[in-house]
């Protein structure tokens, strides 16, 4: 099956600082999503980026299908940010692959 | 904008015990998933379900699991005989139809003691 990958596994920043996540995939897929697992264990969906580039406030993601990798920006980071960062992937057996996430920690 | 709910949002159980997991999906989605997380672990995906019978379903999914769309709204997951490793965050995903954007539930938190 798909083997999805993410680095770095932890990151910490100081508040304020950007930061690229990515997310590496072994093969061709028709459905990527980027999450926050917020502290209290919910999936947040930040992205539904099958390809292409978009934005939302500090947060953007871009997915270069081709090549098999997607990064997720976060600029200004806040200390709300922090928590658990997944990619998902969906190679045309309609569920999701997760990765292993990205701990990110913000410092005050 | 609507959204997947789940109940409980966290159940106590004993081992050996039935437990059963609800999830309401958006109306008019058609397919339907559990999945699965262990504390500190990754999303597993559990089984999938369309049009009232299981579309794929993962290793993890054995004789003890059983999933019904018991009247037409709800979307239930059934641990028959739970053990200690069943302990687990329970998240229910629906989609409008094949190849698109997965919305997630707010998951189900099982502790089996």
């Amino acid at each position: 099956g798909i083997q999805v990958e993410q680095s770095p596994p932890d990151l910490i920043l100081q508040e304020g600082a950007n930061s690229t996540l990515r997310c590496n995939f072994s093969d061709s897929v028709n459905n990527l999503q980027w999450f926050h697992q917020n502290p209290w264990g919910q999936l947040i969906n930040l992205f539904y980026i099958p390809s292409g580039t978009k934005q939302n406030g500090r947060l953007s993601a871009t997915t270069v299908a081709t090549e098999r990798y997607s990064l997720l920006y976060i600029s200004s980071s806040q200390t709300t940010d922090s928590g658990v960062y997944f990619c998902a992937v969906d190679n045309y057996g309609q569920n999701f692959v997760f990765g292993p996430g990205t701990r990110l920690s913000v410092l005050p | 904008e609507p959204e997947v709910t789940q109940t409980p949002s966290h159940q106590v159980t004993q081992m050996g015990q039935e437990v059963i997991l609800r999830c309401v999906p958006i109306s008019n989605h058609l397919y339907f998933y559990w999945y699965r997380q262990i504390l500190g672990q990754k999303v597993e995906f559990l089984v999938s379900f369309y049009n009232n019978e299981i579309s794929e379903k993962s290793e993890i999914f054995d004789d003890q699991f059983s999933v019904e769309r018991p009247d037409g709204s709800n979307f239930t997951l059934k641990i028959r005989s739970t053990k200690l490793e069943d302990s687990a965050m329970y998240f229910c995903a629906t989609i409008p139809d094949s190849y698109n954007e997965q919305f997630f539930g707010p998951g189900t938190r099982l502790t089996v003691l």
